[in-house]
């Protein structure tokens, strides 16, 4: 059984270029949340999608943007990249009414120089 | 919002010691996770603990929500306990699903 699977694994990107990153969830669950890891510290939440919506989101600008196809899989879109967006990107998935059984993958880290 | 706090930053053990890890919550919650985060940043998920006691080989849990705190027990430890540690917490209502993370502990245990 397949867990969480993201890509790219590492990601150099320029200040003020795009970046998507990609997220397939584990068999079985049908919500994905995005994390933003900063060097040293606990993950932050970015939002979270449930049926192809954004259902929460956390203290992110609007740069920060996401979407979930109907196969459950999601994409992170970040614009006009800063060099503050350097960051260890994780995505979690789950079966929406569950507190428990998430699944990280291994996220993606993107450098932007 | 909530506030997770993580007790010892930092923790430098020999093979075979025991130790416990500490998290401490501002508020209510329904949910609470212990997790490892293993040298290659994936998370592994060790407990989902909102209250109460569990075990699972070497480690332990503990949760008194009505105190706001919970604990991490690993006996014997190994140099492949080594990694970062993670208490997260979680709400219900319109903030279900969304995970607040503690800052972390770093466990380096030397053979």
């Amino acid at each position: 059984d397949a867990g969480v699977t993201q890509s790219p694994t590492h990601l150099i990107k320029t200040r003020g270029q795009q970046v998507t990153l990609r997220c397939s969830p584990k068999s079985g669950h049908d919500t994905v949340s995005w994390y933003q890891q900063a060097l040293g510290q606990g993950p932050q939440f970015i939002f979270q999608y449930y049926e192809e919506e954004e259902r929460q989101r956390g203290n992110f600008p609007d740069r920060f943007s996401g979407h979930q196809f109907p196969n459950y899989s999601s994409e992170l879109n970040v614009n006009a990249l800063l060099l503050g967006d350097s960051a260890l990107y994780l995505c979690a998935s789950s079966l929406i009414g569950r507190n428990y059984g998430y699944t990280f993958g291994s996220g993606t880290r993107l450098t932007v120089v | 919002g909530i506030q997770v706090e993580q007790s010892p930053p930092d923790l430098i053990l020999q093979e075979g010691a025991n130790s416990t890890l500490r998290c401490n919550f501002s508020d209510s919650v329904n949910n609470l996770q212990w997790f490892h985060q293993n040298p290659w940043g994936q998370l592994i998920n060790l407990f989902y603990i909102p209250s109460g006691t569990k075990q699972n080989g070497r480690l332990s849990a503990t949760t008194v929500a009505t105190e706001r705190y919970s604990l991490l027990y690993i006996s014997s430890s190994q140099t492949t306990d080594s990694g970062v540690y993670f208490c997260a917490v979680g709400l219900g209502g319109t903030s279900y699903g969304k995970l607040t993370f503690g800052q972390g502990t770093i466990l380096t245990v030397h053979p």
